[in-house]
């Protein structure tokens, strides 16, 4: 079955510093790659997703860029701001043949110290 | 955007009680459910995947009998944490998609603590 590994389990930057999450995947055959993000307690919030036809997406500050021949995928945040502390997933999807499970990445602990 | 209502959002009980915690698609109808749990510090484990009609899809080493899961509408699946045990104490956490093969994303309820005394 699909494995993510994702790196680092913690990251601290300073405010405005720019922040890079790296996951990596098994399964050639995955084609959906959502990051979430969690705060203490909370429910995982989607934050940005890329699908395997395209290498790269941005939304604001945030842009996930996808190397499908390495099977990996990483995460960009720029500009940080303390608000973006918080545990951010990686994870990786068979949308068609598994009824779209994801298997999660151990997560990133993102401290922005202001 | 797609809501998803997850209840109760806490539960302290004793060891030996039974446990269900409810996972409702609010303004979409849901086919396929998925149950997570998550321990302290720790990642999101897949747990099961419910399909509305059908029996649950469990992921290996988690025990049918003792994590009983129903989806009997388009907007309703419940997990039961039967004779529930301190080590049963977790998060649990359930998302909802619109369909097997579709290519929205997953959208989570708001999690249950439960805390086995």
């Amino acid at each position: 079955g699909e494995n993510v590994e994702q790196h680092p389990s913690t990251l601290s930057v300073q405010e405005g510093d720019s922040a890079v999450i790296k996951c990596t995947y098994s399964d050639s055959a995955s084609n959906y790659f959502p990051w979430y993000k969690q705060e203490l307690g909370k429910r995982p919030q989607l934050i940005i997703d890329i699908r395997s036809n395209v290498g790269e997406k941005k939304d604001q500050r945030i842009a996930v860029t996808l190397n499908k021949t390495a099977k990996h995928f990483s995460l960009h945040i720029t500009e940080t701001q303390p608000e973006d502390s918080a545990v951010y997933f990686c994870a990786a999807s068979l949308i068609y043949n598994q009824g779209g499970k994801l298997i999660f990445g151990q997560g990133t602990e993102l401290s922005v110290k202001p | 955007g797609a809501v998803v209502s997850q209840h109760p959002s806490r539960v302290i009980c004793k060891s030996g009680t039974s446990v269900k915690i409810e996972c409702r698609s609010l303004d979409f109808q849901a086919t396929t459910m998925f149950w997570y749990r998550q321990f302290p510090k720790q990642s999101l484990m897949l747990m099961a995947t419910s399909n509305e009609g059908s029996k649950a899809t469990y992921e290996q080493g988690v025990e049918k009998d003792k994590f009983l899961i129903n989806h009997a509408s388009l907007t309703l699946s419940t997990l039961t944490v039967t004779s529930a045990h301190p080590e049963d104490s977790s998060f649990y956490i359930c998302s909802a998609i619109l369909g097997v093969g579709s290519n929205q994303p997953q959208h989570f309820g708001d999690g249950t603590r439960l805390s086995i005394l």
